[in-house]
């Protein structure tokens, strides 16, 4: 596609209740990132891919969090037994190598998460 | 822990004026990103600094990177209401992927 794409917009749901998250990256981007945004915390990192491969999940606010990646395309993020803490935009990134020294990130449009 | 400090946070400004936005961060970097995003949408990005004394420039808006001093900045020359938005730096640490961000920069020009 033309740019990196995420699903749903915006979800809204209770406490207690898991959801999954989707994003489906530029075609031909071998990196893959999940970011949060809130009002408090700012950007935060949460976890990165590489391929179908996450070197480094230490964002993951919690291990109520999780990811995956398949096919080296589409990622899932799951948030198990949601809090209200959780509330927040999730931006999904993609580019086409890590590391290279030109390398932009880029960003789709992100899910608005409200839990209730 | 890596601390990425922008300011001002909120800056409002008159048409036809300039002004620089200022990132700093605390930890060695040689790559340093800016974004722009307007209210309710995502992250574009502006510019990718990617060593000391590097500068970009695209239409009204100029970056610059002394890492040195670790310290970014974004210059508006002339401002018009189209810049209105939200401004990031964003620094890599040198792990090839995780972005530390500034809590942004909220550009509002004015006629």
């Amino acid at each position: 596609g033309a740019g990196v794409s995420q699903s749903p917009s915006n979800k809204v749901t209770e406490k207690g209740k898991d959801v999954e998250l989707r994003c489906d990256p530029i075609s031909g981007h071998t990196a893959l990132y999940w970011y949060r945004q809130s009002l408090g915390q700012g950007l935060e990192f949460l976890i990165y891919f590489q391929g179908n491969s996450a070197p480094d999940k230490s964002g993951l606010p919690s291990d109520r969090f999780s990811a995956e990646r398949t096919g080296g395309s589409v990622s899932t993020l799951t948030i198990q037994r949601t809090q209200q803490e959780d509330s927040a935009v999730y931006l999904c990134a993609s580019s086409l190598v890590r590391a290279a020294t030109t390398d932009t990130q880029y960003f789709g449009p992100g899910t608005r998460l409200t839990v209730l | 822990e890596l601390k990425v400090e922008q300011n001002p946070l909120f800056l409002s400004m008159q048409e036809g004026k300039n002004y620089t936005i200022y990132c700093n961060y605390s930890t060695t970097s040689d790559r340093l990103y800016w974004y722009r995003q307007d209210p309710g949408k995502s992250l574009e990005s502006l510019f990718v600094l990617l060593s000391n004394g590097a500068v970009k420039q695209e239409g009204r808006l100029m970056a610059s990177l002394d890492t040195k001093a670790r310290l970014s900045t974004l210059h508006i020359t002339a401002a018009v209401h189209d810049l209105s938005a939200t401004y990031f730096c964003a620094v890599d640490i040198n792990s090839g992927y995780a972005l530390n961000f500034g809590k942004g920069t909220s550009l509002l020009v004015t006629p």
